[in-house]
């Protein structure tokens, strides 16, 4: 059964800082990733997705990249700002395409 | 624009109570998909739904119905509510096969359910 971890659980950074939130999954056999914000109390938003034949994805100041032979996947945040605070969390798609798996997300603090 | 819309935000069930929770979405997209969040265990997929009349089960089915009669609506019932149903509920729709067609999701706000 695919299990996908997110490393911090929390993290607090001064804004402007560049960061990186970890996501990692056991089978490797993945059809896509992808990456959500989701505000307190409200549904999440997509951010990026990866296929699985690509190695990265970007918008603006975010980053996805994705390295299936290790099972991991990092989104790579500049100069952060306030806004940015939120919880993330990466999502994978199993082989079949069906079905996502989530990670139990990062809640991330950007303080002025 | 409204995008995907849940109904209620808010419910309070008592053991046993049967309700649905409603989910309608005005992007013409044939993916649907119900979620449940639970603090620690990230978001589980219930059900979801490849187009009208086709549904198929995610990986917490149990204890949830649903049928998908038109494009737009995706309704989840709970046949006899139990107090581990207590969650957040989210619907979530996309173009096509959904993450099947490396589509992106769009979800809804959510819905808070307490079964007491």
């Amino acid at each position: 059964k695919q299990e996908v971890t997110q490393i911090p659980a929390a993290l607090s950074v001064p804004e402007g800082e560049n960061l990186v939130l970890n996501c990692s999954f056991t089978d490797s056999a993945i059809y896509n990733l992808q990456w959500f914000r989701q505000d307190p109390g409200k549904g999440l938003t997509s951010l990026l997705l990866i296929q699985s034949s690509q190695r990265e994805q970007t918008s603006g100041r975010l980053n996805a990249s994705l390295d299936k032979s290790s099972g991991r996947s990092t989104l790579y945040i500049a100069a952060s700002q306030p806004g940015d605070s939120a919880t993330y969390l990466c999502a994978v798609g199993n082989n079949a395409g069906n079905m996502l798996t989530f990670g139990g997300g990062t809640r991330l603090m950007v303080k002025p | 624009n409204a995008g995907v819309t849940q109904t209620p935000k808010f419910q309070v069930l008592k053991t046993g109570q049967s309700m649905t929770l409603q989910c309608a979405q005005d992007m013409n997209h044939e993916y649907m998909s119900w979620y449940r969040q639970d603090p620690g265990m990230g978001l589980r997929l219930i059900h979801y739904s490849v187009g009208a009349g086709i549904t198929d089960q995610g990986e917490v089915p149990n204890g949830y119905n649903v049928s998908r009669s038109t494009t737009e609506d995706f309704p989840l019932r709970l046949l006899s509510a139990a107090p581990s149903q207590t969650s957040v509920y989210f619907c979530a729709s996309s173009y096509g096969r959904g993450p099947a067609a490396n589509e992106k999701l769009f979800f809804g706000s959510g819905t808070q359910l307490s079964v007491l």
